[in-house]
């Protein structure tokens, strides 16, 4: 089966630019979605289809994809960042959606 | 705006049944396929299964299927999630999400079942 990788934990300072990385073999051919999820609250969509972001979401929040990396960008980060990070394919090889495990945004 | 409202949720034992449902509203729901997902205490997001805007494609998670059964009313703007033979391991915060691009647009709530004796 298909496997995303996250890092677990990522640190950032407020005003800095985070990276996110989604690691996947030859993810740059699927569409990476992203999601942001804080302390007890559903998941909100911030990414989709690699790079386009939903109607609401700050054009801090980016998306690109290549090769085997994907990555959520979050410029000039914010207190209001800190949440976890979840991306997601579809896997056509086995009709699953895949979720990685998740990267736990840090603001210092 | 999009609204997804999750209920059915509760403790039952294992082995035991649960229907979830999920009302949809401010859209067309009919011309959107959707999702559930579930997530365990503590633990990272987990796709359960996919239903297409007219029931034509449906699509399970490994973990589920042959349990679990995804159907949707679009007369009642409605879906839901037949669970039989549930397991402790089932425990989470099930949401159900709509369809934007390729992924999941819009969330619920969620609506926690606890499978415990």
């Amino acid at each position: 089966s298909y496997v995303l990788t996250q890092p677990p934990s990522v640190s950032v300072a407020p005003g800095q630019t985070a990276s996110l990385s989604c690691g996947g073999n030859n993810i740059a051919d699927k569409s990476v979605h992203w999601y942001q999820q804080k302390p007890g609250q559903a998941p909100v969509m911030v990414v989709y289809d690699d790079s386009d972001r939903p109607s609401g979401i700050p054009e801090r929040f980016s998306g690109s994809n290549s090769g085997n990396t994907a990555t959520l960008t979050i410029s000039r980060v914010e207190a209001g960042d800190e949440a976890d990070y979840y991306c997601q394919v579809w896997d056509s090889t086995t009709d699953h959606y895949v979720f990685g495990a998740g990267t736990k945004v840090t603001v210092l | 705006e999009v609204q997804l409202v999750e209920s059915g949720g509760g403790l039952v034992k294992p082995g035991g049944s649960l229907r979830l449902s999920c009302v949809a509203s401010e859209f067309t729901f009919s011309d959107y396929g959707m999702h559930w997902v579930r997530q365990a205490p503590g633990k990272g997001l987990e796709w359960v299964s996919s239903i297409s805007s007219i029931s034509s494609r449906i699509y399970y998670a490994d973990a589920v299927k042959g349990r679990f059964t995804i159907s949707r009313d679009n007369a009642k703007n409605s879906l839901f999630l037949q669970m039989n033979s549930l397991r402790v391991e089932d425990t989470a915060v099930y949401y159900c999400a709509r369809v934007l691009g390729g992924g999941h647009g819009y969330w619920g709530q969620g609506t926690l079942v606890t499978v415990s004796s």
